[in-house]
């Protein structure tokens, strides 16, 4: 069935680094790819998003790459600060169907 | 525009009660989804709408019901709460179909406990 795996599950960096989070989808069909930051206590909401004709994607410290061959992307946040701690799902959706599949979940510690 | 608002935040269900969550959007929106989270399992869809008079299941729709009588409220109800419903809901809206690349609006979730 359509799955998207997520890792890590969990992602510690020193502040100021960078931090990388990665997804694989099985389904070849999807075509946009959202990723969202959930902070505690709140709602998931929508940081940045790319669509299969594009590779890269920007957005001040945080960029977003595909694969669409290797069926993976990615989440980069650089010069990490402590407001990016939060855990990050990663979506694809399913084309003709009213759904994504989101992954599992990365709980990202940025230290001080 | 307030978004997507969920009542309650927190609540605590004994095994076979009842209950209704709220949810409720002020963007106009067509589509509305039901969600569950739980530990290290991403997001579940329960049940979505895409618009008032129309709801379909989504991959978990066991023991629970929705109605969209309104384009503004899609609640959604638990008869006969079990241990296993134990999770954090959120509701989320979007203007048009995840397969037009719509960003979605969550809620800001409701944690419910059955013991």
């Amino acid at each position: 069935g359509e799955n998207v795996e997520q890792h890590p599950s969990t992602l510690s960096v020193q502040e100021g680094d960078s931090a990388v989070i990665k997804c694989t989808y099985s389904d070849s069909a999807s075509n946009y790819f959202p990723w969202y930051k959930q902070e505690l206590g709140k709602g998931p909401q929508l940081i940045i998003d790319i669509r299969s004709n594009v590779g890269e994607k920007k957005d001040q410290r945080i960029a977003v790459t595909l694969n669409k061959t290797a069926k993976h992307f990615s989440l980069h946040i650089t010069e990490t600060q402590p407001e990016d701690s939060a855990v990050y799902f990663c979506a694809a959706s399913i084309p003709g169907t009213y759904k994504y599949i989101f992954g599992t979940g990365t709980r990202l510690k940025v230290l001080a | 525009n307030a978004g997507v608002t969920q009542t309650p935040k927190f609540r605590i269900l004994k095994i076979g009660q009842s209950m209704t969550l709220q949810c409720t959007q002020d963007m106009n929106h067509n589509y509305m989804y039901w969600y569950r989270q739980d530990p290290g399992m991403g997001l579940k869809l329960i049940y979505y709408s895409v618009g008032a008079g129309i709801t379909d299941k989504g991959e978990v729709p066991n023991g629970y019901n929705v109605s969209r009588s309104t384009t503004e409220d899609f609640p959604l109800r638990l008869e006969l709460a079990a241990p296993s419903q134990t999770s954090v809901y959120f509701c989320a809206s979007s203007y048009s179909a995840p397969s037009t690349n719509e960003k979605l609006f969550f809620g800001s979730g409701t944690q419910l406990s059955v013991l």
